[in-house]
């Protein structure tokens, strides 16, 4: 069974400039959620989707916006990028939004801002 | 306002021996509590989770705890590998809300 891919791996950008993260879960999970990791920082929440709709959404400016589609890929965007962006991205599945289950997460993208 | 910790940024523990990892949160809400490890360059791997009706899990040599009274978790590794050195989370939710992340521990095993 295919794990979650999100790319692209690596992006590089300068200030202003805007970015497209992408992310597809695992076949079957409806579930998706970013995070942002800066070093020595835990996971911070972005935002959280089912069924195309956004669930939850952490204290992040609104140059962060995401997307699902109704295969349950989702995409993220950065817009009017900062330095402070530069971080790694992750994208996590799960079954759902309720009960106890396990999101399941990709390698990221490292998104470095020049 | 952080609302789960992990006090202790890095472990290091002889291979062999017990690894135990803490975690202290502050919202008794909480009900479902998780750990994750990340080795560099990849994305966190789920480890092993609890429900708050329970005080304790098992899975091989991973064990977590949970002290509801003392608002603590913590992951017992029995024995320590080598491939266990990673950084270890963990997570906790409320119902259908968003998990909330502590800022992780570096555990080291030494040979």
């Amino acid at each position: 069974k295919a794990g979650v891919t999100q790319t692209p791996r690596y992006l590089i950008k300068t200030r202003g400039q805007q970015v497209t993260l992408s992310c597809s879960p695992i076949s079957g999970h409806r579930s998706v959620s970013w995070y942002q990791q800066t070093p020595g920082q835990g996971l911070q929440f972005l935002f959280e989707y089912f069924s195309e709709t956004q669930r939850n959404k952490g204290n992040f400016p609104g140059r962060f916006s995401g997307r699902q589609f109704s295969n349950s890929r989702s995409e993220m965007n950065v817009s009017t990028l900062e330095l402070g962006d530069s971080a790694l991205y992750l994208c996590a599945s799960s079954l759902g939004v309720g009960g106890n289950q396990p999101q399941h997460f990709g390698d990221g993208t490292r998104l470095s801002i020049l | 306002d952080q609302q789960v910790k992990q006090n202790s940024p890095s472990l290091s523990v002889q291979e062999g021996r017990i690894s135990i990892l803490n975690c202290d949160y502050t919202n008794s809400m909480f009900d479902y509590f998780l750990w994750y490890k990340k080795y560099p360059a990849e994305g966190p791997t789920f480890l092993i989770s609890i429900s708050s009706i329970k005080d304790k899990n098992e899975d091989g040599r991973f064990t977590v705890f949970l002290n509801k009274s003392a608002k603590h978790l913590s992951l017992h590794i029995v024995p320590s590998q080598p491939g266990d050195s990673a950084v270890y989370f963990c997570a906790a939710k409320k119902g259908n809300y968003q998990l909330i992340w502590g800022a992780g521990t570096k555990l080291i095993i030494k040979p």
